[in-house]
């Protein structure tokens, strides 16, 4: 019972360079989510999906693309990559009652 | 727009003191609210939550009634204990599990 699970959890990048942060649920929730956390600022949603093959933008979604063509997978691209992309970032599907399960967390750095 | 406030932090307190975190969120319509708690090295998790005015959420020993008059929802606890160390995020749901989210307060118990 695997829950949501997100890859890799550490990744350091060079300026420019592009990755893919994967996120997988067993859940069955149609809606799932990216965020990033930043100290300060709480939690900032990034982009959102509520269902397969369908996506949207969240509140700061420049730099990132996401796709999602399974129910289960919902990963997170960073396409060049900049040090303000620096961040923790953090899968969450959403139940039926609203509440978010979330992933452990990925850290990134981009020197 | 939708928006939460909390109190900053960080916040220190001995063994069995009392707690209390503030939230305060702007919104159009009701929106509903929550309390998520993140222990060091982990992703979210939800602590409690209110849906309408005047609701208690509660679990741990965790309080916060949602305060409509007040646009508060304020998060106490009457005697904390060392495994409570953690950061404390308040948050409102809006337009279809869309949340937005407060900076975050980290406690510290000390024994």
């Amino acid at each position: 019972n695997a829950g949501v699970t997100q890859t890799p959890k550490f990744q350091v990048l060079k300026t420019g360079q592009s990755m893919t942060l994967q996120c997988a649920q067993d859940m069955n929730h149609e809606y799932m989510s990216w965020y990033r956390q930043d100290p300060g600022m709480g939690l900032r949603l990034i982009h959102y999906s509520v269902g397969a093959g369908i996506t949207d933008q969240g509140e700061v979604p420049n730099g990132y693309n996401v796709s999602r063509s399974t129910t289960e997978d919902f990963p997170l691209r960073l396409l060049s990559a900049a040090p303000s992309q620096t961040s923790v970032y953090f899968c969450a599907t959403t139940g039926e009652t609203g509440e978010l399960f979330f992933g452990e967390g990925s850290r990134l750095t981009v020197l | 727009g939708n928006s939460v406030t909390q109190m900053e932090g960080p916040v220190t307190l001995s063994e069995e003191a009392f707690l209390t975190i503030n939230c305060t969120y702007t919104a159009t319509g009701y929106p509903s609210l929550f309390w998520y708690v993140q222990y060091p090295g982990e992703g979210l998790q939800l602590l409690l939550k209110a849906t309408k005015a005047d609701d208690k959420g509660s679990n741990k020993g965790f309080e916060a009634t949602y305060r409509k008059e007040t646009t508060s929802f304020h998060l106490e606890k009457g005697s904390v204990q060392v495994s409570d160390s953690a950061v404390y995020f308040c948050a409102l749901m809006w337009d279809d599990y869309k949340l937005s989210f407060g900076a975050g307060t980290t406690v510290t118990v000390r024994a």
